[in-house]
């Protein structure tokens, strides 16, 4: 099975905005590509999906080139309560779902 | 938030002895999942099942065992716990459509002495 590659970590300050990529060269037609959060003592938690282009939801966007080889999480403005792990997860048209090493993001003050 | 829970919470035990962690879900979702995860691994799937008595292996199985006699209840069972199986253990569950989420417990923390 092909695996996600993520930065393995990353830091920002309060305020700026931070975009994480993942690298996932091969996925399928039929992958949708999905961003948890995982804070720590707490099982992750779905942050946003995608397939192409860009979604957007209340806390996050999803930027996905038309080759869907990588894709970008942008958490616009992070504050210090973001600071968590950052996991991107495709579905390799299959349910033997494999997390990558995820990125761990550290915002100062 | 879908109904996940784990049981126990916190569990310390000898080398050697059996461990059994239970995940119940309220869901009706298709799909369960156990994770366990150490400090600098991330999350590494041990099983999961696609159904009722339908398992298949992950990426860590070796030592562990699986049971889901209900769609609701998935088990986790290590026969002899060993010290590397020291862990916080993770059940997830999802509906098998391709936009679905995986839903998460809040971990099982276990301490193989």
């Amino acid at each position: 099975l092909a695996k996600t590659t993520q930065p393995i970590s990353m830091d920002s300050y309060e305020g700026q905005e931070v975009n994480i990529t993942c690298s996932h060269n091969n996925i399928a037609t039929n992958d949708y590509i999905t961003w948890y959060q995982q804070f720590p003592s707490q099982g992750p938690r779905f942050i946003i999906q995608g397939y192409k282009t860009k979604v957007t939801n209340e806390v996050a966007s999803l930027f996905i080139p038309a080759d869907r080889k990588s894709s970008t999480l942008s958490l616009p403005r992070v504050s210090l309560s973001d600071t968590a792990v950052y996991y991107c997860l495709v579905g390799y048209n299959t349910d033997k779902l494999i997390f990558g090493t995820g990125t761990r993001l550290q915002v100062f003050p | 938030d879908a109904g996940i829970t784990q049981s126990p919470r916190h569990k310390v035990t000898e080398t050697g002895t059996p461990v059994t962690l239970r995940c119940h879900q309220t869901e009706n979702h298709r799909y369960m999942y156990w994770y366990r995860q150490d400090p600098g691994h991330g999350l590494r799937l041990i099983h999961y099942s696609y159904g009722v008595k339908d398992t298949d292996k992950g990426e860590v199985s070796d030592g562990y065992s699986v049971s889901r006699s209900k769609t609701e209840d998935f088990l986790l069972t290590l026969e002899s716990a060993t010290s590397s199986q020291t862990s916080v253990y993770f059940c997830a569950s999802w509906t098998g459509a391709d936009t679905g989420e995986l839903f998460f417990g809040e971990g099982s923390r276990l301490t193989v002495l």
